[in-house]
Order: C-alpha cells, then sequence, then structure tokens
C-alpha cells in the first residue's frame, strides 16, 4: 500500500559512474518531482513532469535526465557522477487541481554517496 | 519570487511543554496554500498541516496548529504536549494558487525534544 515507492533507498557509487534512481506512485496522481536534499538538508527542486510532460526544469546539470514512461513513474539518470551529487534525492507527486491545493507527497529518499 | 524563511535553524522544547516555530514568506498572490512538513531522522517527508490562504481559520490538527497572519506573511506551527516523537526537522513550504506545479520549502528548524 505505500504510496510513493523509490528504489534503491541507498546508493553508493564511485565518481564518473552512471546511475538511476526509479519512482513509482500508486495515488493515480498526474504530476510527479525530483528534489535534492543537500547536506545542510535545504530541499530544491529539480524537475517536474504533469502528465509525462516536463513542466519544471530547474537549473540543474545536464548530467541529470529525468524520465517519465508514464504518469505514474519518474525515473533520474545521473551520467558521470561527481562528488557534488552525494545528497538525498526524493521523489514526489501531486495531483495538480484547477482549483484546491496542490499537497505533496514525498516518497522515502534515496541517499547517494559519491566516494 | 517566492522565498520562505525559517528565521530559527535550532530549537529545543521540553516534553509535555509547547513550542512554536516561526516562518514568514513573500508573495504577491492572493491565492496560495502553506504547509509544514515533518522529517524525522527516518528522512521520510510527512505533511503535519496545511493552510489555504483564502481561510482565515486557522488549522489543527491533533496538537499541531497555526497561526496564519496574511498581512504579515506569518505561518507559525504550534505544537502543543510535545513528545520525544516530535522531534524533527520542520519545514515550512509555500505553494501559488490552483493549478500551481511548485513548492517552495524553507531551510528547515531542527526540533530537539527533551524528555
Amino acid at each position: 500500500d505505500t504510496a510513493v515507492s523509490q528504489t534503491p533507498k541507498y546508493l553508493v557509487t564511485q565518481m564518473g559512474n552512471d546511475k538511476s534512481i526509479k519512482c513509482e506512485q500508486n495515488l493515480g496522481h498526474d504530476t510527479m518531482y525530483w528534489y535534492k536534499q543537500d547536506s545542510k538538508k535545504f530541499l530544491k527542486i529539480m524537475f517536474s513532469y504533469n502528465n509525462k510532460e516536463l513542466i519544471i526544469n530547474e537549473t540543474v546539470p545536464n548530467r541529470f535526465s529525468p524520465k517519465s514512461p508514464d504518469k505514474a513513474h519518474l525515473n533520474l539518470h545521473i551520467n558521470s557522477l561527481e562528488l557534488g551529487d552525494s545528497a538525498v534525492y526524493f521523489c514526489a507527486s501531486s495531483q495538480v487541481l484547477s482549483s484546491g491545493v496542490n499537497e505533496q507527497f514525498f516518497g522515502p529518499g534515496t541517499r547517494l554517496t559519491v566516494l | 519570487a517566492q522565498t520562505v524563511t525559517q528565521s530559527q535553524p535550532e530549537m529545543s522544547v521540553q516534553e509535555a511543554e509547547t513550542v512554536t516555530l516561526s516562518c514568514t514568506y513573500d508573495t504577491s498572490e492572493s491565492d496560495y496554500y502553506l504547509f509544514w512538513y515533518k522529517q524525522p531522522p527516518s528522512r521520510q517527508m510527512i505533511l503535519v498541516i496545511r493552510q489555504e490562504a483564502y481561510k482565515q481559520q486557522n488549522a489543527t490538527e491533533n496538537r499541531f496548529s497555526v497561526n496564519f497572519q496574511k498581512a504579515a506573511k506569518s505561518f507559525s506551527l504550534k505544537i502543543s504536549d510535545s513528545q520525544l516523537g516530535d522531534a524533527a526537522m520542520y519545514f515550512c513550504a509555500y505553494g501559488a494558487g490552483a493549478g500551481s506545479y511548485q513548492l517552495t520549502f524553507g531551510k528547515g528548524t531542527k526540533l530537539s525534544v527533551i524528555p
């Protein structure tokens, strides 16, 4: 009955490698997000997809590429990993309504450590 | 751009006492939503409470309540009868009106509960 799930929960890898984080939501929401939380706990949006269409693309290195195969999934692929990419990455989803609150539901996070 | 400011990086409270966490925001919108999220050491982001800007009545969820001052752009969280499980990072977040995709988060307040 997990609402927003992410895999893996922990990811340890070497600099220069390519890795992916997967996210799935079973809430029937039409919008999904990727956030990055740095070591100071600051939470910053990276991307947002609405019905598989990219709608928010913040200033993020192009080594980061989101992919949404359908509106229940939003994956994050990272090429040529750098030390500064070490962080916790959160996936979230919401149903964006023409009226009413846009409440976001978060996954458990993926702690990425780049060595 | 909207900004959210949490001026208290850390706070502490005695068990069973009451604590108030501060949040101010900047916006030119009249229709928006405000949220408090809790992030315990498990790092799961949990929605604590939300407030619609058009509602004058302050939101309440059990021991959690807000003091929403729209003119002052202030949205503080009061936790009554603090429990050890309340120890966490608390994030204030702003969401623009209906149809908006983005939440803007404050930098968080780390709350410790002293037995």
